[in-house]
């Protein structure tokens, strides 16, 4: 069935780290890939996507890239700032329904 | 565009009684989802709907909850009796399928507080 595997945090870095959180996935047919930010007390907001293999999404100096051949898509910032401090969402949308599935969230908390 | 509505954000109530959490989806959408999250369990996929029709309800934890849409643009989650461990942060989503290749826009929550 379809699966979606993050990496477990929390994850702590300093302002200005280069930040990766690893997304795998399992899929049959071509999903499309997300990944959601939910900032404290707030709901999930779409952060970028990916629609098809080679794909790269990238939002507010986020960026990700559909890899088939790997079955992932790791999420990346060149540089966190302290407004980055979230929790994220890898998810994949399951064939011929409305479904999202989503990973365990993975909190990232950046300090000064 | 609004976005997803949810209604109330807080609720707090005392075991047994009724609850019932309202979402009103972004208008053309044509499928509305309803999520749990708790610390303990993430975030849990307990019902959704297409054109208002419940297509999957394999999520819901038991009898005590259900789930209504009468029309496209209102949904109901309903818990009754409720009890301290159904105290979560309770998701509406919503997607168009066709045109947002299952892209889900979520509502700000209800925050449920059962004692």
């Amino acid at each position: 069935g379809n699966s979606v595997t993050q990496m477990e945090g929390p994850v702590t870095l300093s302002e200005e780290a280069f930040l990766t959180i690893n997304c795998t996935y399992t899929a049959t047919g071509y999903p499309s890939l997300f990944w959601y930010v939910q900032y404290p007390g707030e709901g999930l907001q779409l952060l970028l996507k990916a629609t098809k293999a080679d794909d790269k999404g990238s939002n507010k100096g986020f960026e990700a890239t559909y890899r088939k051949e790997t079955t992932s898509f790791h999420l990346e910032k060149g540089s966190v700032q302290v407004s980055d401090s979230a929790v994220y969402f890898c998810a994949l949308s399951a064939s011929n329904t409305g479904k999202l599935i989503f990973g365990q969230g993975t909190t990232l908390q950046v300090k000064p | 565009d609004a976005g997803v509505i949810q209604s109330p954000r807080h609720e707090v109530t005392e075991m047994g009684q009724e609850v019932t959490l309202r979402c009103k989806p972004i208008s053309g959408h044509d499928y509305l989802f309803w999520y749990r999250q708790t610390m303990m369990r993430g975030l849990e996929l307990l019902i959704y709907f297409n054109n208002n029709v419940p297509i999957d309800d394999s999520g819901m934890p038991e009898d005590r909850f259900s789930a209504k849409m009468p029309n496209a643009s209102f949904s109901t989650l309903k818990i009754q009796p409720s009890e301290p461990r159904d105290s979560a942060v309770y998701f509406c989503a919503s997607t168009d399928r066709e045109l947002s290749y299952n892209e889900q826009f979520f509502g700000p929550g209800t925050r449920l507080t059962v004692l």
